[in-house]
C-alpha cells in the first residue's frame, strides 16, 4: 500500500531532550517536506527536499534540522526542543517536482508536546 | 504580510446551501493554486486544482482572479459530509514544487 509513515505518532518530551521524528515513503517520490500545524496559524512549511541531498528552508525552519540521505526517508530533528515547538507535525511527499499537479501525500501526523 | 490569507470562518450552513470561500495571495508571480480539505484530526487531502479559466468538479467550483490575486471555492448543495476545514495552497515558483504556502483554513460545518 502506498503510504507516508511518520513515527512516533504521539510524543511527550521535556525541554532540551533531542528527538527525531521519522518520515518514510514507499512511492519513490522525489519531493518530501515537513509542516507544523498550530491553531489559528494553519500549516506552515518547515523544510522541504526536492531530491536526495537537496534540502531547503521553508517558512519556519528555526529549531529544526533535516537530512535526505536516501530517497525514501526524511527525518525531522529537534536538537533542543522547546515548549514553542509543541505542535502537530505532518510529513508529505510528492512524485513530481516540475509541473506539479498539486497532490501531496501526507502522513497521519505526529503530535508532539514539549514540557 | 502573510503570503496567503484566507477567510477565517467558521461557516455554519444548512444542508443544501451554497457557500463560498476566498483566499488572497500576495506574490503576483505565483502560478499554481490548489484547494485541500482537512477533516478533524486528519491529514489534508487534495480537493482540486485551480485553473486560470476556472474549473468544476461536481458540486465544487474553483476560480482564479489574477488581477485581484485571489482564488475562490464554491460549494453547491452542501452535504453533511462537506463539513471540514478547507485550505488554499499557493506555490511560489511557477508550477515547480518547492516552497508551499497554505492558508490558515476555513472551517465549514453543514448542519441537517
Amino acid at each position: 500500500e502506498a503510504q507516508v509513515t511518520q513515527n512516533p505518532r504521539y510524543l511527550i518530551t521535556v525541554t532540551g531532550k533531542k528527538l527525531t521524528v521519522t518520515c518514510s515513503q514507499n512511492m519513490n517520490h522525489e519531493y518530501m517536506s515537513w509542516y507544523r500545524q498550530d491553531p489559528g496559524l494553519g500549516l506552515r512549511q518547515i523544510y522541504y527536499s526536492m531530491n536526495v541531498e537537496v534540502t531547503d528552508k521553508g517558512d519556519v525552519p528555526e529549531g529544526y534540522k533535516v537530512s535526505r540521505k536516501e530517497k525514501r526517508n526524511f527525518p525531522l530533528i529537534l536538537e533542543s526542543p522547546s515548549p514553542n515547538q509543541t505542535s502537530l507535525y505532518f510529513c508529505a511527499s510528492s512524485f513530481r517536482v516540475a509541473g506539479w499537479t498539486g497532490e501531496l501525500f501526507f502522513g497521519e501526523g505526529s503530535r508532539l508536546t514539549v514540557l | 504580510r502573510k503570503e496567503v490569507e484566507q477567510d477565517p470562518g467558521p461557516f455554519n450552513v444548512p444542508e443544501g446551501a451554497t457557500v463560498a470561500f476566498n483566499c488572497t495571495y500576495s506574490n503576483s508571480a505565483s502560478q499554481s493554486f490548489f484547494w485541500y480539505r482537512q477533516d478533524c484530526r486528519k491529514e489534508p487531502k487534495l480537493l482540486m486544482s485551480v485553473y486560470s479559466s476556472g474549473n468544476e468538479d461536481g458540486r465544487f467550483t474553483a476560480q482564479l482572479n489574477r488581477a485581484s490575486q485571489y482564488i475562490s471555492l464554491l460549494i453547491r448543495d452542501s452535504k453533511l459530509s462537506d463539513s471540514a476545514t478547507y485550505l488554499c495552497v499557493v506555490v511560489d515558483r511557477g508550477s515547480t514544487l518547492g516552497r508551499l504556502y497554505f492558508g490558515r483554513g476555513t472551517q465549514l460545518t453543514v448542519w441537517p
